[in-house]
């Protein structure tokens, strides 16, 4: 079965600092990955997914990922963290099954 | 419509009464999804529609959860003899095929609390 670990639920770091989610994945078969992120009072919206092409994966308002399989990782940058950031992260899974298997969240802080 | 809508927002019953949950997805999208997000967890896995079709419904936690989408559009959950433990975000989604590397985009969700 598949399955999704999000290390720290809480990631708290300043205004233009790195942002750094750490996601990792057990499956049995090569995954297909997925960030997406929910901000209050709203849906959860796709970041940027990986589906076997390049490992390193841009996505929205600067975020990426990498892909690595020998860490079974694929943990969420971006490089100068920006007040409009703070939301909750989550990464998942998919494949062979079309459902999303979810880790549990990673809540974003960003200080002024 | 645009993209995914739920109604109502926020429903508040009482231990015993049924509720019914409405989804309607992105007008083109063939494949359906509901999920239930407890507080403080991800979303979980509830059941999936391929138009009319409910290829999986394996995620569903007990006979008193049912959902269906009889013209392969709307869809519906319907919690029977609701618990306390029912309380959470449901949460649907559609993707335009069934697919694992579709993206499902998820509407706002529906706060249920059960008291």
């Amino acid at each position: 079965a598949q399955s999704v670990t999000q290390l720290g639920s809480h990631v708290s770091v300043s205004e233009g600092a790195l942002v750094l989610l750490r996601c990792n994945y057990s499956s049995s078969v090569p995954p297909y990955l997925f960030w997406y992120v929910q901000y209050p009072n709203q849906g959860l919206q796709l970041l940027l997914k990986y589906t076997s092409a390049a490992t390193l994966v841009k996505g929205i308002n600067g975020f990426e990922a990498e892909f690595k399989k020998s860490e079974t990782s694929f943990h969420l940058t971006k490089p100068s963290a920006h007040m409009s950031d703070a939301a909750e992260y989550f990464c998942a899974v998919t494949y062979p099954a079309q459902k999303l298997v979810f880790g549990q969240g990673t809540r974003l802080t960003i200080n002024p | 419509g645009a993209g995914v809508s739920q109604s109502p927002r926020y429903k508040v019953t009482k231990r015993g009464q049924d509720v019914t949950l409405r989804c309607d997805p992105i007008s083109s999208h063939a494949t359906l999804y509901w999920y239930q997000q407890a507080l403080g967890q991800g979303p979980e896995f509830l059941t999936y529609f391929n138009y009319e079709a409910q290829p999986d419904k394996s995620g569903l936690p007990s006979d008193r959860f049912s959902a269906e989408r009889p013209e392969g559009s709307i869809s519906t959950l319907t919690i029977q003899r609701t618990e306390q433990r029912d309380s959470a975000m449901y949460r649907c989604a559609s993707s335009y095929r069934d697919s694992s590397t579709d993206t499902q985009y998820f509407g706002p969700g529906t706060r249920l609390t059960v008291l």
